[in-house]
């Protein structure tokens, strides 16, 4: 237990649903992350939130849509994906600013049919 | 941008063998950072190294930061089946915010 919590573990979804993920930290960090890990790819940063601001933003299409409604709570709201959005996506939070230790989540799985 | 490769990208060893990974950032870091990844598993940290030359060891793992900032290894003395995953290592650019994470060592161990 690492004290940040995803839900759901899974989740298969068609092109046209629509879906959110959410992450929950418990370790009274002030920066929360999404990543996307696909087979054979590095871990990709998608966003970052610094105290519930979104500091960054890399190039990630518009139907991944974040929000950060306090520094405990991040979702990534899903809509119109497409099957290559496939993938296991990493919650992760530090006390303060990227340079920190990242505590990850345990994932969701995403499958896009 | 900045890019951060490791090789091995596989490796493959016997129970009781050595293992080394390493690390290559194509601009200095502030610091290195080292995660494990088990199989179905998400990245846990494993330490940070800050200064250039720096040495740290866990039991049978030894973390080395190099000279100039850029580059890292992960060397592991006789490997057992536990030791089984991916390994990353990430850093930041000097100034920057934000981890980059190298593109990972999957290591298996053949009992």
């Amino acid at each position: 237990e690492t004290g940040v919590t995803q839900t759901p573990r899974h989740l298969v979804m068609g092109m046209t649903n629509k879906k959110s993920l959410k992450c929950e930290q418990h370790l009274g960090h002030n920066a929360m992350y999404w990543y996307k890990q696909s087979a054979k790819k590095p871990l990709e940063l998608m966003f970052v939130y610094s105290l519930e601001e979104r500091v960054e933003n890399n190039s990630v299409p518009s139907r991944f849509s974040p929000e950060c409604p306090n520094s405990s709570h991040l979702f990534l709201h899903l809509h119109t994906l497409q099957p290559e959005d496939s993938a296991l996506y990493l919650c992760a939070s530090s006390p303060s600013g990227g340079k920190n230790i990242q505590y990850f989540g345990a994932g969701t799985r995403l499958s896009v049919l | 941008g900045q890019q951060v490769m490791q090789i091995p990208q596989y490796q493959h060893v016997q129970e009781g063998e050595d293992f080394t990974t390493y690390c290559n950032s194509s601009t200095t870091l502030s610091n290195i950072q080292w995660y494990k990844q088990r199989p179905g598993g998400h990245p846990v940290f494993l330490i940070q190294l800050v200064k250039s030359g720096e040495v740290k060891k866990q039991k049978r793992l030894t973390f080395q930061f190099g000279e100039a900032k850029k580059n890292s290894s992960l060397h592991i003395t006789a490997t057992q089946t536990t030791d089984v995953g991916t390994y990353f290592c990430a850093g930041p650019a000097a100034g920057a915010n934000n981890l980059f994470f190298g593109t990972g060592t999957r290591l298996t161990v053949i009992p």
